[in-house]
């Protein structure tokens, strides 16, 4: 099915750990984004990437490093989890530039780092 | 800090009534957009304006755009149990390089 496909739906991991979050479109769409969600907080940006090969850091990416290798993937690592990385994860696609077009999301990851 | 903040943080209402709902920024901004998150699911977009826009319409919701107060209302009319959800601002900022800001969004509970 055509459309953003996040995985894992739920993740537990401990503190120190490495864990990798996936993020697939269909869309062939350029930009792609990954947000966190925290009560309070609303949607922050961690990073984002205009095209394949080209990413950026936005609002909260410390602790976090992306790739993109291909257009239809955008892979989230923290590469030493930590508590207060425990969030849900969102992952969004873009036709166009924000200043354009509309963000799709997928439905997220909640991981827990214990 | 959050660009776009949403008011009220809750909103409770019956079927058939109308909902409003308020967003603020703070810097000018290239467009404006409006987005529903049921719960345990990723955010559905609604609507974007565009700055030199000030008002749109999507079937029974409006949203209006007052650049000169740096606010934006979503307005959904004969509201059901189904439009239950958060509704989040978010916005695209000038010279932002595509760094769409979001609120902490309004919680609209419809009751039948």
């Amino acid at each position: 099915d055509a459309g953003i496909t996040q995985s894992p739906r739920y993740k537990i991991t401990e503190t120190g750990r490495q864990v990798t979050l996936m993020c697939h479109q269909t869309w062939s769409h350029s930009y792609m984004f990954w947000y966190r969600q925290d009560l309070g907080h609303g949607l922050r940006l961690i990073y984002y990437s205009a095209a394949a090969d080209i990413t950026d850091k936005g609002e909260v990416p410390d602790g976090y490093v992306v790739s993109r290798s291909k257009t239809e993937n955008f892979p989230l690592t923290l590469e030493s989890a930590t508590r207060s990385q425990t969030s849900v994860y969102f992952c969004a696609s873009s036709e166009a530039s924000s200043y354009n077009s509309p963000l799709h999301f997928g439905n997220g990851t909640r991981l827990t780092v214990t | 800090s959050q660009q776009g903040e949403e008011d009220p943080q809750a909103l409770s209402i019956q079927e058939g009534e109308n909902a409003t709902m308020n967003c603020s920024y703070k810097t000018s901004i290239n467009n404006l957009q409006w987005y529903r998150q049921n719960s345990g699911r990723g955010l559905v977009h609604l609507i974007l304006i565009r700055s030199n826009e000030r008002e749109k319409h999507s079937g029974r919701l409006r949203v209006t755009l007052d650049t000169s107060k740096k606010s934006s209302s979503l307005l959904i009319t004969a509201s059901r149990a189904a439009d239950t959800a958060s509704y989040f601002c978010a916005t695209a900022p000038k010279g932002g390089y595509n760094k769409l800001i979001f609120g902490a969004g309004t919680r609209l509970a419809v009751h039948p």
